[in-house]
């Protein structure tokens, strides 16, 4: 069965620092696509960035870039210079079919 | 802009009761879900729906029902609501043409406390 792991439950960063949060999945799929969702508090689940199994270069989206390692099945997400907009719930998220199978959550906390 | 809207963003229920929850989506999406929110489990799918009439269980289906006879409109149906329901509701919508990696789009959030 596919499962999805983010080792940290909580990261914190200085603002205008970089973090990286860690996610990891187990499939015995190929081809397979792989998310990061950001929930900020009392806020919708937004769509952060993307990354499709097949292509070997690393997504990114302004700020937001992936560490993709395939052989590891390692996802991590690197968020640089932090803003205090950032502050959110952080989810990993696996694509098979028509379902995500997600991990528990990384709650970034920034300081000022 | 995508726009998912749920019925209610707060509810207060008693053991027993029949509950709905409502979600609309407005982009004519052909997939929508059903997800259950609790901290330290992250997102559990309840349901989902590919299209109108059709509707498929997800990994925690027990005690719940849907119902999809619009398009833009997927409601969630506690039968005899329980304490252990007691939890964030999450609904999302995604279509299916173009890419094969289109991202769901989420509701604010249903919060269901069952007295």
């Amino acid at each position: 069965a596919q499962t999805v792991t983010q080792s940290q439950p909580e990261m914190s960063v200085q603002e205008a620092e970089t973090v990286t949060l860690s996610c990891t999945y187990d499939t015995s799929e190929s081809d397979y696509y792989l998310f990061w969702y950001k929930q900020p508090p009392s806020r919708q689940m937004i769509l952060v960035i993307r990354q499709e199994a097949y292509k070997q270069q690393n997504a990114t989206e302004n700020r937001f870039s992936v560490n993709f390692q395939k052989a590891a099945k390692s996802f991590s997400l690197k968020i640089s210079d932090s803003q205090l907009g950032d502050a959110a719930m952080y989810f990993c998220a696996y694509r098979i079919n028509y379902q995500l199978i997600w991990g528990a959550g990384t709650k970034l906390i920034i300081k000022p | 802009d995508v726009k998912v809207t749920q019925s209610s963003r707060y509810l207060v229920k008693r053991t027993g009761e029949k509950v709905f929850l409502e979600c609309v989506q407005d982009m004519d999406h052909e997939n929508m879900f059903w997800y259950r929110q609790d901290p330290g489990l992250g997102l559990r799918l309840i349901y989902f729906s590919y299209d109108v009439k059709m509707k498929e269980k997800g990994d925690i289906p027990e005690g719940y029902s849907v119902s999809r006879e619009k398009k833009e409109r997927f409601s969630l149906i506690l039968e005899s609501a329980s304490t252990n329901q007691t939890s964030m509701y999450l609904c999302a919508s995604r279509e299916t043409s173009g890419t094969s990696y289109n991202e769901q789009f989420f509701g604010p959030g249903t919060r269901l406390t069952v007295l």
